[in-house]
Formats: C-alpha cells, sequence, structure tokens
C-alpha cells in the first residue's frame, strides 16, 4: 500500500522567507501528485498538479517539483507571508486512489 | 463556480440517532468523492461514484454508513445509527475525471460530525 510522508509536521518560519515543504512516498507507479492548502475549519484547496510526466509545476510564488525515482516531491514558497499560514498536505495517486499525507502545518510570523 | 457545498456544516448528535450529510458537486464534473478526515487516521476515502453510479465503497467502514447519488448534482451520506466514533470531518470533493486517480480535485468545506 502506498505510504505517504510529510515531513516535518509543522514548521514556523518568519515573514518573507523561502522555505520548502517535503512529501516522500513509498510506490513509484503514480499518476500524479496534488498539493493542498487547509485552513483551520476549512476544506482542502487545491494549490498544484503534477502529471506523472512532468517534473514540475509553478504557480505565482508557489513551484512544486516531482521526483518519482526517488519518491519525493517539494513545495517551494518563496517570499513567505503571514496568509501563507495553514496546513499543507500532498496527494499521491495510483491504484484508483488518492493517497494523502498527513500534512505539514505551517506558520509564518510576521 | 459556487464550488462544492456541503451541508450541513457542523451536527451535533446523540448516539444511535440518523445523520445525513448533503454534497452538491461543481457543475459539470464527473466525479464525486466522500472522504472523512480525523487526527488519528488523517484523510480516508470513503466512497466515490462516476457519473452517479457507486464505482468503490471499499473504504466505507460499517454496514451503518451508506450513500446514495440520486443525480448529478447532489448526493448523501447516511450514518445509521451513529456512534461516537463516527466523530470526524466529512468533506466531499468532485472532480471532472472519471477516476479518483487522474484528475484534480475540489473539496467542499466539510461537514464537521460530533456524535455524543
Amino acid at each position: 500500500k502506498q505510504e505517504v510522508t510529510q515531513i516535518p509536521a509543522a514548521l514556523s518560519v518568519p515573514e518573507g522567507e523561502n522555505l520548502v515543504l517535503n512529501c516522500s512516498f513509498t510506490d513509484s507507479a503514480i499518476y500524479n501528485l496534488q498539493w493542498f492548502r487547509q485552513d483551520p475549519g476549512k476544506g482542502l484547496t487545491s494549490l498544484l498538479l503534477i502529471q506523472s510526466s512532468q517534473r514540475e509545476q509553478t504557480s505565482g510564488r508557489l513551484n512544486a517539483s516531482l521526483d518519482k525515482s526517488s519518491g519525493r516531491s517539494t513545495l517551494y514558497i518563496a517570499a513567505s507571508q503571514p496568509g501563507d499560514s495553514a496546513t499543507y498536505l500532498c496527494a499521491v495517486s495510483g491504484a484508483n486512489n488518492l493517497f494523502f499525507g498527513t500534512g505539514t502545518r505551517l506558520t509564518v510570523i510576521p | 463556480d459556487a464550488g462544492v457545498i456541503q451541508s450541513p456544516r457542523h451536527e451535533v448528535t446523540e448516539m444511535g440517532q440518523e445523520v445525513t450529510l448533503r454534497c452538491k458537486p461543481i457543475s459539470g464534473h464527473n466525479s464525486l468523492f466522500w472522504y472523512r478526515q480525523t487526527m488519528m487516521r488523517g484523510l480516508e476515502l470513503l466512497i466515490y461514484f462516476n457519473n452517479n453510479v457507486p464505482i468503490d465503497d471499499s473504504g466505507m467502514p460499517e454496514d451503518r454508513f451508506s450513500a446514495k447519488m440520486p443525480n448529478a448534482s447532489f448526493s448523501t451520506l447516511k450514518i445509521q445509527p451513529s456512534e461516537p466514533r463516527d466523530s470526524a470531518v466529512y468533506f466531499c470533493a468532485s472532480s471532472q475525471g472519471l477516476r479518483v486517480d487522474t484528475g484534480e480535485l475540489f473539496f467542499g468545506e466539510g461537514s464537521r460530525l460530533t456524535v455524543l
């Protein structure tokens, strides 16, 4: 069964800093990988979707990379802002299912 | 588009009562998914539908759980009878893709269920 791990579980950074969130998975036979953001008491908002044939995707200050062979993805956030504070989850697809990591809770300190 | 709409946002009920959660997917999306989120287990897929037809309900925990999708714009998740261990946030999501692993998912804001 696919296992998805996100480390660290929590991260605090000062405003303006660039940061990287990590996601690792055990089975490289995936269709795609998706990064989500979840605010407290809210649903998940899709940030970026990377197909298995792609290496990275960019949206504004966000850049996600995918290395299937090593079972890793990173989410790079440039020039972090307090509004970026949320929990970030990655989800890996395969075998007609989506496997979610437990998330990294990010706090950006003004 | 209004996005995926779920109701109720919060539900508090007593053990043994019936609970019905509702979901309206994004118009034009072919697939609808029900997830459950808890601190202990994270996000779990309960069931999903393609074109209103249930495809995979292997994640439904027990016979007490049932889900229906009578048309393309409405789905329900029912728990009868409810138990305290059912307390969780239940999310509905929809996608244009026909499989859970091929399309971008769009989530509703969830229904927080508390069973006393």
